[in-house]
């Protein structure tokens, strides 16, 4: 059973414009959320977090929405590089104090097209 | 400077041998973890530690074993490897439960 899901495989963006990157969670026991970025042969990045009891935090070209009454969050990043190319994973943490670690999704490939 | 390292980055192996890959850290952060990341399947959380000698389970733990001797140095063997271990590997580290994890770059195993 997946906690976290990231629906679209894949997102095609000019560079530019804004790209948004969804994801979906069934666990009302997660209290922080987080976005990685992954390039070929290396490891995964921290890119952006939020606590269960915000709804927004920004951190420059890239912002990331909470809506807690839909299990849904996002991540905006305005303007789009062609350095944004990756694939990112949105995570989860439950409230457990995080020994346990994070929850990943399956990740979206997002592609920045000139 | 990388605070954690793994090794080997890539090995080839054949089916039914034991295969060890180790995770180095120079931070001195309490939690390790290793993932595997597959097609598909993003990357799922295989065993963790909370302390020297402290271990337990993940979600994708079978077939796999891990030991933690030292805070430092956090193992992860495949005492038989099978081809559906063939995977690319991550070990990951956090400080006192901040959420935020840091990777190291990757062991690629191919089981043949």
């Amino acid at each position: 059973d997946q906690q976290v899901k990231q629906n679209s495989p894949s997102l095609s963006v000019q560079e530019g414009r804004i790209s948004i990157l969804n994801c979906d969670y069934t666990n009302s026991m997660f209290d922080y959320f987080l976005w990685y970025k992954k390039y070929p042969a290396e490891g995964p990045t921290f890119l952006i977090s939020i606590s269960s009891i915000k709804d927004k935090n920004e951190d420059g070209r890239f912002t990331v929405f909470l809506n807690k009454s839909a299990k849904h969050l996002s991540l905006h990043i305005v303007p789009s590089q062609p350095g944004d190319s990756a694939v990112y994973f949105c995570a989860a943490r439950l409230f457990l104090g995080g020994a346990d670690g994070l929850t990943f999704g399956k990740g979206t490939h997002l592609i920045i097209q000139p | 400077d990388a605070g954690i390292t793994q090794s080997p980055r890539h090995k080839v192996t054949e089916t039914g041998t034991p295969v060890t890959l180790r995770c180095h850290q120079t931070e001195n952060h309490r939690y390790m973890y290793w993932y595997r990341q597959d097609p598909g399947h993003g990357l799922r959380l295989i065993h963790y530690s909370y302390g020297v000698k402290d271990t337990d389970k993940g979600e994708v733990s079978d077939g796999y074993s891990v030991s933690r001797s030292k805070t430092e140095d956090f193992l992860l063997t495949l005492e038989s490897a099978t081809s559906s271990q063939t995977s690319v590997y991550f070990c990951a580290m956090t400080g006192a439960g901040t959420g935020e994890l840091f990777f190291g770059e990757g062991s690629r195993l191919t089981v043949l």
